[in-house]
């Protein structure tokens, strides 16, 4: 079956702009989760979304939100993008929202602010 | 504070050389441990989930195991295919709700 598939792969944008990316999880997997990884902090946890509502949001400024749709896609925005804000964001699907058979990762979309 | 800590930063090792990744953690209500792998510009792949002390878990060259504080990753006769980056995570209930909480990671390099 089809693997977790977010788009785009790379983006670069200026400061200041916002951009929006998106996740669609393994077909059935009701949750989505976002992480920010980046040499220096790893894997930081962004938010889970079960069935359209924000379940979790972890330490991350307003700038950074997220929804999720009744077919379970997921798409993060941030606005006002940072120079810190350059990171790989990955997205993750689990069927049970718990990860009790391991959450999936996507590849990931490679954003650079310039 | 809930918190993964992975060690090595990185290993490495020669074709066949056997050797141990260690995760130790410190957080309230663990549901469960994972180990997952990464290459350079791909997303983390899973390999292992563990819920409880005394645990074991295989794969290929791949065992983990769990005790009540730390989860080791044996890599037995290793080959360069296994280079990579091993993750450890928690999942944990913090503050009412389930979020996973990854270490920083061992980069494993297995020379020929």
């Amino acid at each position: 079956k089809a693997g977790v598939t977010q788009t785009p792969r790379y983006l670069i944008k200026t400061r200041g702009q916002q951009v929006t990316l998106s996740c669609s999880p393994i077909s059935g997997h009701r949750s989505v989760s976002w992480y920010q990884q980046t040499p220096g902090q790893g894997l930081q946890f962004l938010f889970e979304y079960f069935s359209e509502t924000q379940r979790n949001k972890g330490n991350f400024p307003g700038r950074f939100s997220g929804r999720q749709f009744s077919n379970s896609r997921s798409e993060m925005n941030v606005s006002t993008l940072e120079l810190g804000d350059s990171a790989l964001y990955l997205c993750a699907s689990s069927g049970t929202g718990t990860g009790n058979n391991g959450y999936t990762f996507g590849s990931g979309t490679r954003l650079t602010v310039v | 504070e809930d918190q993964v800590t992975q060690s090595p930063e990185a290993l490495r090792l020669q074709e066949g050389e056997s050797s141990s990744l260690n995760c130790s953690y410190t957080v309230s209500g663990l549901r469960g441990l994972f180990w997952y792998r990464q290459d350079p510009g791909k997303g983390p792949e899973f390999l292992f989930t563990l819920y409880s002390a005394g645990e074991e878990k295989e794969k290929e060259r791949l065992k983990a195991t769990l005790t009540k504080k730390e989860s080791f990753l044996h890599i037995t006769a290793p080959k360069p295919e296994d280079s990579a980056t091993y993750l450890c995570a928690v999942q944990a209930v913090i503050q009412g709700a389930q979020k996973l909480v990854f270490g920083q990671g061992t980069r494993l390099t297995i020379n020929p």
